[in-house]
């Protein structure tokens, strides 16, 4: 169990780029989750993946972003035509069951700084 | 709008003391609490998670959880200068079958040698 990894940690774009995040959840992990956390706040979802099928987005996941999970591996959130107000800290987690005993595992998070 | 609220601190006490971290929730759904730990820089790591009424024990760490009043709280006994971070609470949203946490804005926990 190497833990949930996303690559890169810290990326720095200027404004209109798009950017691509991975996300490596743990290997047996068939549940994962992206979330964004800016500063001073806790993390806010943005989107579920159950194997490869995305089930859930959020309301704050505007037309710029798009994630996938293909085979139900890792899974990739791409922002394009990025804006300042993206900046934050993108985070993965993952889990291998359901509620309620479900429990959550975040990676490390990628740093992003929208210039 | 499905709210966790907590008080953003920071929270400060002498090593050795127990702090005691504090949160509500408005989701009168939710069956599913957590405790997260988050160093500064750093992601969050999971701590405790309770979904019964009462009581967990866990080590120097005790969640409690009151259903009718919407009320989770984390006691750390026992204080180090290492538990020194933001302690995030976060509750499973209880109208999704997803499993999406809907987390507090944490509170930061200062404890003094």
């Amino acid at each position: 169990d190497t833990g949930v990894s996303q690559n890169p940690r810290h990326k720095i774009t200027k404004r209109g780029q798009n950017v691509t995040f991975r996300c490596d959840p743990i290997s047996e992990h068939n549940r994962l989750y992206w979330y964004r956390q800016t500063l001073g706040q806790g993390p806010e979802f943005l989107t579920y993946f159950q194997n490869e099928a995305q089930l859930e987005k959020s309301r704050l996941l505007s037309d710029r972003f798009s994630a996938e999970r293909p085979k139900g591996s890792f899974s990739t959130l791409e922002i394009q035509r990025t804006e300042q107000g993206d900046s934050a800290m993108y985070l993965c987690a993952s889990s291998s069951r359901g509620p309620p005993g479900e429990t959550q595992y975040f990676g490390p998070g990628t740093r992003l700084l929208v210039l | 709008q499905k709210e966790v609220e907590q008080n953003s601190g920071p929270l400060s006490v002498p090593e050795g003391a127990i702090a005691s971290l504090n949160c509500t929730y408005s989701d009168r759904g939710s069956q599913s609490f957590f405790w997260y730990r988050q160093y500064s820089g750093k992601s969050p790591e999971l701590i405790m998670f309770i979904y019964s009424n009462g009581d967990k024990e866990d080590g120097r760490f005790t969640a409690q959880l009151n259903k009718a009043s919407q009320y989770v709280s984390l006691l750390i006994r026992d204080s180090q200068p290492s538990d020194s971070a933001t302690y995030l609470c976060a509750s499973r949203d209880g109208s999704s079958n997803t499993g999406k946490l809907i987390f507090g804005q944490g509170t930061t926990l200062q404890v003094k040698p």
